[in-house]
């Protein structure tokens, strides 16, 4: 059992194309990550929430704490935003972060 | 500071053989946190420091494995004898206590591949 579900588990996107991808946790948490994982490794934190919505660029994380449940968007998607998007969800409890299985985004010019 | 360091970025060793990694987080963290990720899935909690002090364990971590952060500056994960089976990406994160979730920052990984 996965305390962080994250939907699709992969996905193939044209280019300019909106994206969303879906994370959904079990366990109430104090602040939601959502990181992106390039090809070797590296992971960039995107965002950090706990409430509401952020914007960055393309980029737009939302969450809604009743219903457990974040999003991530990009607005026209780019090949380079091609990438693995992870959800890492703070428990409420510990110093640890649960994380889902990832995202694996490809974005085709 | 630019950020979380962590060496070698990539590491190939024979089964069997002992191998050990270093992560050097942002230096006003005084949390330290080690990861394993295996191909396909997120990352897996293994340890985590605050100071010197390894506060908390994974039961992941076998008796193989060992992490120290002996000035409560960087840190190191050593494996012994290793098997294919770890053989995964090794992160390390670092954070500022009290600070819950802002600012937690990754490191880009060793990659360990036992042959």
């Amino acid at each position: 059992k996965n305390e962080v579900e994250q939907s699709p588990q992969n996905l193939t996107a044209q280019e300019g194309e909106f994206i969303t991808i879906n994370c959904s946790y079990s366990v109430g948490i104090s602040a939601l990550h959502w990181l992106q994982q390039h090809p070797g490794g590296g992971i960039v934190s995107l965002f950090m929430l706990s409430s509401g919505k952020k914007k960055h660029g393309r980029l737009i994380a939302t969450i809604n704490i009743q219903e457990k449940h974040s999003s991530l968007h990009i607005t026209a998607s780019h090949p380079r935003d091609s990438a693995v998007y992870i959800c890492a969800a703070k428990p409420n409890t510990g110093n640890q972060f649960y994380f889902g299985t990832g995202t694996s985004l490809t974005v085709i010019p | 500071d630019t950020g979380v360091s962590q060496d070698p970025r990539h590491k190939i060793t024979k089964r069997g053989q002992n191998v050990t990694f270093r992560c050097d987080p942002i230096s006003e963290h005084n949390r330290l946190y080690w990861y394993r990720q295996t191909l396909g899935q997120g990352p897996e909690f293994l340890t985590y420091f605050q100071n010197e002090a390894q506060l908390e364990k994974s039961r992941l971590l076998s008796d193989r494995f060992s992490a120290e952060r002996p000035k409560g500056s960087f840190s190191t994960l050593e494996i012994q004898r290793t098997e294919q089976g770890d053989s995964a990406m090794y992160l390390c994160a670092s954070s500022l206590a009290g600070q819950g979730a802002v600012g937690y920052t990754f490191g880009s990984g060793t990659r360990l591949t036992v042959v």
